[in-house]
């Protein structure tokens, strides 16, 4: 069966240092996509990331990188100089075998300290 | 950029109403998504539809229904709201074609009482 981890139900870090927010996942599939979803306190899902199966260099945008390790089925979210308004909860998905739903973590809060 | 709005951010209904939550998106996608989300137990996938009034169940459908009669419209009916449907809504769509980002509306916070 198809699963999300997300082991760190919260996390405080301090203001501009980096954070990195665990996912593992479980798939027999070969192909199969990985992504990240910033959810801030007004509620609204904001997509931050996506990688692929088959994309041999880790994903990359802004401050936000995806630490892609294929063999230990992991697949972190590092935020560089993080910012208050970096405090939300972040989920990890990973697309499932029927190409259209997406398979969810249980998420985790970061809160940023000034 | 694409847009996926949902008609209320706020709504409070009486335990037995029917009530229709309505999204809308803007970007000409072929999936379109609804869940739930509630503290502890993260987001569930009520129903989606992957074209004009095709629908599949997803993980937690009972109580609810749906329909999507234009491309870029998908409602989620409950026919007779009950207080375990307090919850909060999440609209989401995908273009389709393996290109399986989802984009997602502000959400809807229902309370039925």
């Amino acid at each position: 069966a198809q699963k999300i981890t997300q082991t760190q139900p919260g996390m405080f870090v301090q203001e501009k240092e980096a954070v990195t927010l665990d996912c593992t996942y479980d798939t027999s599939d070969q192909s199969y996509g990985l992504f990240w979803y910033k959810q801030p306190s007004s509620g609204e899902m904001i997509f931050l990331i996506y990688q692929g199966s088959y994309d041999e260099q880790n994903a990359t945008e802004g401050r936000y990188s995806l630490n892609f390790q294929k063999a230990r089925k992991s697949a972190n979210l590092v935020i560089s100089a993080s910012q208050l308004g970096d405090s939300a909860m972040y989920f990890c998905a990973m697309r499932g075998g029927s190409n259209y739903q997406l398979i969810w973590g249980a998420g985790t809060k970061l809160i940023i300290k000034p | 950029d694409v847009k996926v709005t949902q008609s209320s951010r706020y709504l409070v209904k009486r335990t037995g109403e029917k009530v229709f939550l309505e999204c809308v998106q803007d970007m000409d996608h072929e999936n379109m998504f609804w869940y739930r989300q509630d503290p502890g137990l993260g987001l569930r996938l009520i129903y989606f539809s992957y074209d004009v009034k095709m629908k599949e169940k997803g993980d937690i459908p009972e109580g609810y229904s749906v329909s999507r009669e234009k491309k870029e419209r998908f409602s989620l009916i409950l026919e007779s709201a009950s207080t375990n449907q307090t919850s909060m809504y999440l609209c989401a769509s995908s273009l389709g074609a393996n290109q399986e980002t989802q984009y997602f509306g502000p959400g809807t916070r229902l309370l039925v009482l």
